[in-house]
């Protein structure tokens, strides 16, 4: 089984600050998905990465296979994007099987 | 598109007692999962199932019954409630792994059993 790690489990920042939020797994992967999930909200699906870098408005995501590792930034963050910050991996080249780190949590202060 | 839907949003059961979970999309994706998610826990895979009338255990199915027997729909049936299935429930759907297909959540599911 696939161990996803995420760091940190909670991150506070001022509005307009750079965020980075780490995912770490021990096994190799075919892709893997960052997910957001307001408080009491459903989750969306933020970026679903398999090499390289992926960019949309604020927010970048980046995968280094090699070294197992994915990092979430977020630019000049805003309230807005407090929420839980989800990595989720799949093995195998499944997308209906994935493995969950347990979530940031980001809070943005005005 | 409405996306994926979840039915019905809040739900408290008394042990024992059975019920359903409903989840209908409407994207034609040939996947679709259950998942509970805890608190201090990652989501965990429940049952999923990789098209109509072909279902298979996830990594926490016992208590659960699922069935997929069109593309849209893939309910979730709690057959003896037991406190410890107290949860948050997704369903998600999602295409074959390739390109950029990602994975669609819905709304969830808010159980408690009493």
């Amino acid at each position: 089984k696939n161990e996803v790690e995420q760091s940190p489990q909670n991150l506070t920042a001022q509005e307009g600050e750079f965020i980075t939020i780490n995912c770490s797994y021990s096994v190799g992967i075919s892709a893997l998905h960052w997910l957001q999930q307001h408080p009491g909200g459903g989750i969306v699906s933020l970026f679903m990465l398999s090499s390289g870098k992926k960019k949309h408005g604020r927010l970048i995501a980046t995968i280094n296979i090699q070294e197992k590792h994915s990092s979430l930034h977020i630019t000049a963050s805003h309230p807005r994007d407090s929420a839980v910050y989800i990595c989720a991996v799949n093995s195998g080249g499944s997308n209906y099987k994935l493995t969950f780190g347990k979530g940031t949590l980001l809070t943005v202060n005005p | 598109n409405a996306g994926v839907t979840q039915t019905p949003k809040f739900q408290v059961l008394k042990t024992g007692q059975s019920m359903t979970l409903q989840c209908a999309q409407d994207m034609n994706h040939e996947y679709m999962s259950w998942y509970r998610q805890d608190p201090g826990m990652g989501l965990r895979l429940i049952h999923y199932s990789v098209g109509a009338g072909i279902t298979d255990q996830g990594e926490v199915p016992n208590g659960y019954n699922v069935s997929r027997s069109t593309t849209e729909d893939f309910p979730l049936r709690l057959l003896s409630a037991a406190p410890s299935q107290t949860s948050v429930y997704f369903c998600a759907s999602s295409t074959p792994h390739g390109g950029g297909n990602t994975i669609y959540f819905g709304e969830g599911s808010w159980l408690t059993v009493v």
